[in-house]
């Protein structure tokens, strides 16, 4: 069954809309979770790592007040896409893993900004 | 030099045949082995996992490490069109909490 559930899968929106995507982890307590961006046939691309109860750690070039992320519980986290414009349309996924095992990945949000 | 690297492909194989998908990676810190699939438009899936030097086949699949050599394959036996996919190398270097991906290998099997 599901591991992480990620949620909506679709979005479209007018330019300057925030939109907030959930990631739960199903299975386990997730002190981490990750969130991903990915571009059209390219490669994914990790924007910040998502810990429980404090400051996400964003990877270098992710504007941390464009992206919020709030990790409030040990099966929560949230990505908002703040004042979202047409270039911020991607496929945003959020993966959860514990200790040594592998990630395992929602299903991602298709975001569109008109 | 990348820290995980794949040939992006595509590459093509004939249905029935096997299909192996190879990746390279910098960091001798690396302790854990990942491959994901990726379906167009969705998100990655896993397939395997594979920690120590060797064999690990599972199904049709079989993950091979040689950490000396810093490679790490996968074989698909019998490939399927169904197998026709993005495939994704994933190594946990050292304790990090998040995994290096590469770029992926896109895999059509041919009917």
């Amino acid at each position: 069954g599901a591991v992480v559930s990620q949620h909506p899968s679709w979005v479209i929106c007018k330019s300057g809309t925030s939109v907030k995507i959930e990631c739960r982890s199903l299975d386990f307590q997730a002190t981490t979770m990750f969130w991903y961006r990915q571009f059209p046939k390219q490669s994914l691309m990790l924007m910040a790592t998502s810990n429980e109860g404090s400051k996400a750690t964003y990877e270098q070039g992710v504007e941390k007040d464009k992206f919020l992320i709030n990790h409030a519980s040990l099966t929560l986290s949230t990505l908002t896409v703040t004042s979202a414009h047409p270039e911020d349309s991607s496929f945003y996924i959020c993966s959860v893993s514990s200790g040594n095992q592998p990630q395992h990945f929602g299903d991602g949000t298709r975001l569109s900004i008109l | 030099q990348k820290e995980v690297e794949q040939n992006s492909g595509p590459l093509s194989v004939p249905e029935g045949a096997i299909a192996s998908l190879n990746c390279t990676y910098s960091d001798r810190g690396s302790q854990s082995f990942f491959w994901y699939r990726q379906y167009s438009g969705k998100s990655p899936e896993l397939i395997m996992s594979i920690y120590s030097n060797g064999d690990k086949e599972d199904g049709r699949f079989t993950a091979q490490l040689n950490k000396a050599s810093q490679y790490v394959s996968l074989l698909i036996r019998d490939s399927q069109p169904s197998d026709s996919a993005t495939y994704l190398c994933a190594v946990r270097i050292g304790s990090a909490r998040q995994l290096t991906f590469g770029s992926g290998t896109q895999l059509t099997v041919l009917p």
